[in-house]
């Protein structure tokens, strides 16, 4: 069964680019849609966008401008790069594997907290 | 962005009922309507996709239900590993948007 845990700084600086990272392990990386989606405190979850194996990628229009998701095929790994970060950018942040052209995530990461705070 | 809102917000229920939660789009979007169980600290886990097919390994207890702008999860006797927040999320058209969550606590 595949498993998906995501890491990378608890705590980032406004103005700063939030790097998080998505280590997937009982299964190859090399197929499906990988996402990245968060929850802001008190507030529902948001598609932040995913890239495929092939390097395509889809993002929110909401993030578009700040947000880069790449994947390293080598080490099973994709991440997230979100730049220019605010207050507004706290979050709960998920890794998760889609299939259905990237519309379904049938496994998800636990999460990790950012928060952004000077 | 279609708008997904989800009704109610939290109930409370005891062991044995059958609950249900709605889920309205804020426009048509066919069965493309997908379910979400999320546990305190744990990953979010698929119940329910196109509408109303049964994710493998989901109980039975578990249905979904609905077309166009209205959906419904029923769960048909509450047992104690169901006490969670529930998802409703469109795959109609991205960007995916995702209902506000329904809490499900113990009476």
């Amino acid at each position: 069964q595949v498993q998906l845990q995501e890491s990378g700084p608890g705590l980032v600086k406004p103005s700063e680019t939030l790097s998080l990272s998505c280590t997937v392990s009982g299964g190859s990386i090399s197929s499906y849609y990988w996402s990245w989606i968060r929850r802001p405190p008190g507030k529902g979850l948001e598609w932040i966008g995913y890239i495929y194996n092939s390097g395509s990628t889809n993002y929110n229009p909401s993030l578009k401008s700040r947000v880069t998701i790449s994947i390293d095929t080598s080490k099973n790994q994709f991440s997230l790069k979100l730049s220019s970060v605010t207050a507004a950018d706290t979050a709960v942040y998920f890794c998760a594997r889609a299939h259905s052209s990237g519309r379904i995530f049938d496994s998800w990461g636990q999460g990790t907290l950012v928060t952004v705070s000077s | 962005d279609i708008q997904m809102t989800q009704s109610p917000s939290s109930l409370s229920a005891s062991v044995g009922d059958r609950v249900t939660i709605t889920c309205r789009a804020s426009q048509s979007i066919s069965s493309y309507l997908n379910w979400y169980q999320q546990k305190p600290g744990k990953a979010p886990n698929l119940l329910i996709y196109a509408a109303s097919s049964l994710q493998s390994g989901v109980p039975s207890r578990f249905s979904g239900s609905g077309s166009g702008t209205d959906f419904t999860l029923t769960i048909s006797s509450l047992q104690p590993e169901d006490f969670a927040t529930y998802y409703c999320q469109q795959s109609y058209s991205a960007p995916w948007t995702f209902g506000q969550g329904t809490k499900v606590e113990i009476k």
